[in-house]
């Protein structure tokens, strides 16, 4: 079975600071990975997402991620955030045959002016 | 294009009731899965439905059950309710068979409170 590992689960940043969050996955043949946002009261919503081919992936709001198989890491980043990022985030996986994605324990992301 | 939307968005239960709630999925989308969301334990992943068959299951007891109908709406309902189920609830959809990558569409949720 695929399993996510977000290694922080809150990161205090300064607005205008860049930002890493950290996701590693358990290695499977082939996997599509995914970062989502939660911001208070809502449902996820998609960031962006690795399907194949480019190992940087651009999402929305500014957010990319890199794909890297030797180290089975997803980690998300972003050169400047926002006090409007401040939210919950939360990798996930979806290989080994399984229609069903894994997703990590969730990132919390706090931005301070 | 609508997206998920589930009802009721907030709901107070006493232990030992039940209760339902409903997603309409993305039009086109015919698997709707189903997730608990508490502070404690992350997402947790109960159960997927396609073509009003249950196609996956997570590790919840019996009291948790689930029903899509032929327009892929789903319901989802938990009996005898116990405290530990205060939870948000999020309805997910995504395109099923060759087209479907493991993406999720999230309704907003149904945020559960047992007294």
């Amino acid at each position: 079975a695929q399993s996510v590992t977000q290694l922080d689960s809150q990161v205090p940043v300064f607005e205008e600071a860049p930002v890493e969050l950290r996701c590693n996955y358990s290695s499977s043949v082939s996997v599509y990975l995914f970062w989502y946002v939660q911001y208070p009261n809502q449902g996820l919503q998609l960031l962006l997402k690795y399907l194949s081919g480019s190992t940087l992936v651009k999402g929305i709001n500014g957010f990319e991620a890199e794909f890297n198989k030797s180290q089975t890491s997803f980690h998300l980043r972003k050169p400047s955030v926002h006090i409007s990022d401040t939210a919950e985030y939360f990798c996930a996986s979806r290989g080994g045959g399984s229609y069903i994605p894994t997703f990590g324990r969730g990132t919390s992301l706090i931005v301070h002016p | 294009k609508a997206g998920v939307t589930q009802t009721p968005r907030y709901l107070i239960k006493t232990r030992g009731q039940q209760v339902t709630l409903s997603c309409s999925p993305i039009s086109g989308h015919r698997s709707v899965s189903w997730y608990q969301q508490t502070p404690g334990q992350g997402l947790q992943f109960l159960f997927e439905y396609f073509s009003e068959t249950q196609r996956n299951k997570g590790n919840f007891p019996g009291r948790f059950s689930g029903r899509q109908f032929s327009n892929s709406r789903s319901e989802m309902n938990v009996s005898t309710l116990e405290l530990g189920d205060s939870a948000l609830y999020l309805c997910a959809s995504s395109l099923a068979g060759g087209a479907n990558t493991g993406e999720l569409f999230f309704g907003e949720g149904s945020r559960l409170t047992v007294l």
